[in-house]
């Protein structure tokens, strides 16, 4: 149990245009989901916490207008990247918690975006 | 808690030997240490939490301890096997908050 997905895996696109990345609990309710970025040799980075049906948490230095998180259900999440740019291109990864105490983040596989 | 380091980085052990690495936090406002198994291309995988002084957690040859008047948690591998190799993180939360705060991880190689 416990299983998060996350698409897509891997996507390259042009600078300027926008990608949408999915989050979604398989096989549990998710009240709360988290969104992550790990550059290269560094440690996962929290970008935003979002809870269903409400706007997400941004952390400092995060730009909101940029990375437009939306948690429309307990289920699913979305990331869209906006107007991406080169810096932009790095790894991106989803959490999921149920509403339990005590409990740990469950984790999606990842997306690798690249702007060109 | 702001800054969790991991150390080594990376280590390389024989098939069947027994190893530990270390992560350390600052011990003011600890709430909780968590420990993730990460292989390429895979989800992270979540292996232990924990939150009392003195905690000892296992799951199969994996086991950690926390001490959390002194800051550190180790994590332990009994009998080496290749299926071990993977990233080991571990991340801290604060209390009264749910967000975690990830090391650099420490990268597993068993050698066959």
């Amino acid at each position: 149990g416990a299983v998060v997905s996350q698409h897509p895996s891997r996507v390259i696109c042009k600078s300027g245009t926008s990608v949408k990345i999915e989050c979604r609990s398989l096989d549990f309710q998710a009240t709360t989901m988290f969104w992550y970025r790990q550059f290269p040799k560094q440690s996962l980075m929290l970008m935003a916490t979002s809870n269903e049906g409400s706007k997400a948490t941004y952390e400092q230095g995060v730009e909101k207008d940029k990375f437009l998180i939306n948690h429309a259900s307990l289920t699913l999440s979305t990331l869209t990247v906006t107007s991406a740019h080169p810096e932009d291109s790095s790894f991106y990864i989803c959490s999921a918690r149920r509403f339990v105490v005590g409990e740990t983040q469950y984790f999606g596989p990842g997306t690798r975006l690249l702007v060109l | 808690i702001l800054n969790v380091e991991q150390s080594p980085q990376s280590l390389h052990v024989q098939e069947g030997d027994s190893t530990n690495f270390t992560c350390s936090f600052p011990s003011s406002n600890f709430y909780a240490l968590h420990w993730y198994r990460w292989e390429t291309a895979k989800s992270p995988e979540a292996l232990f939490v924990m939150t009392l002084n003195g905690d000892e957690k296992k799951k199969g040859r994996i086991s950690a301890t926390l001490n959390t008047k002194e800051g550190y948690s180790y994590l332990y591998i009994k009998g080496s096997q290749p299926e071990d190799s993977a990233t080991y993180l571990c991340a801290g939360t604060d209390f009264g908050n749910e967000k975690l705060t990830f090391g650099t991880g420490t990268r597993l190689t068993i050698i066959p």
